[in-house]
């Protein structure tokens, strides 16, 4: 079976703090995809990153960094200087074979001024 | 603004109704997926179409159905409504068919159900 952890539940860090989002996922698939949203407080989702299991390359995004290491199966955020606006529930997710998307709990970040 | 247009915003019900939500897609994409957002069960995946046509199956009741028209709007049809059916219901489109597409959301309908 699949399954996503996301094993902080809510992390509080001062403005200008580095932050890394824990995800840990189980799969027996060879070909999958892993995802990050973001959930601010007004509710919608947002797509920031996929990733599929072939591509262990990290990636950078402005002040977003992924690290995706398939043999410790896990594929962690990291936002750097982060900033008030990043307060977010963030949730990993992942898509196998049978492409069911399994979320993670989510963890909700706080970002205090 | 994501492009996906969700329809009712919010909707309020009582137990054992049946109730429809709407949802238009990005101009262009194919595939529409919902979403169950609860406390409980926190965010799951429910099912996906592409063109019309079914094409992955999550954690869907058997009182849930979805379907997909000929111009790629969708509806998810809930009946026999339980207070546990009380959720955050998303849509979300993509291009293509396959599920590790980027997926852009719509804004959710909040279904209460009393």
């Amino acid at each position: 079976a699949q399954k996503v952890t996301q094993a902080q539940t809510e992390i509080s860090v001062v403005e200008k703090e580095d932050v890394t989002l824990d995800c840990v996922y189980e799969t027996r698939d060879t070909t999958y995809y892993l995802f990050w949203y973001k959930q601010p407080p007004s509710g919608e989702l947002v797509f920031l990153i996929r990733r599929n299991s072939f591509d262990e390359q990290n990636e950078i995004s402005g002040r977003y960094s992924w690290n995706f290491q398939k043999s410790t199966s896990s594929f962690n955020f990291t936002i750097t200087a982060s900033q008030v606006v990043d307060s977010a529930v963030y949730f990993c997710a992942l898509s196998g074979r049978d492409d069911k998307i399994i979320f993670g709990k989510g963890t909700r970040l706080h970002i205090l001024p | 603004d994501s492009g996906v247009t969700q329809t009712p915003k919010h909707l309020i019900t009582a137990t054992g109704q049946r109730v429809t939500l709407r949802c238009s897609p990005r101009s262009g994409d194919l595939s529409v997926y919902w979403y169950q957002q609860s406390l409980d069960q926190g965010l799951q995946f429910l099912i996906q179409y592409y063109n019309g046509e079914e094409r992955a199956k999550g954690n869907i009741l058997e009182r849930f159905s979805a379907q997909q028209f000929p111009d790629l709007h969708s509806e998810l049809n809930l009946s026999s409504l339980e207070l546990g059916d009380s959720a955050l219901y998303f849509c979300a489109s993509s291009l293509s068919e396959g599920t590790g597409d980027e997926a852009f959301f719509g804004q959710g309908t909040r279904l209460t159900v009393v």
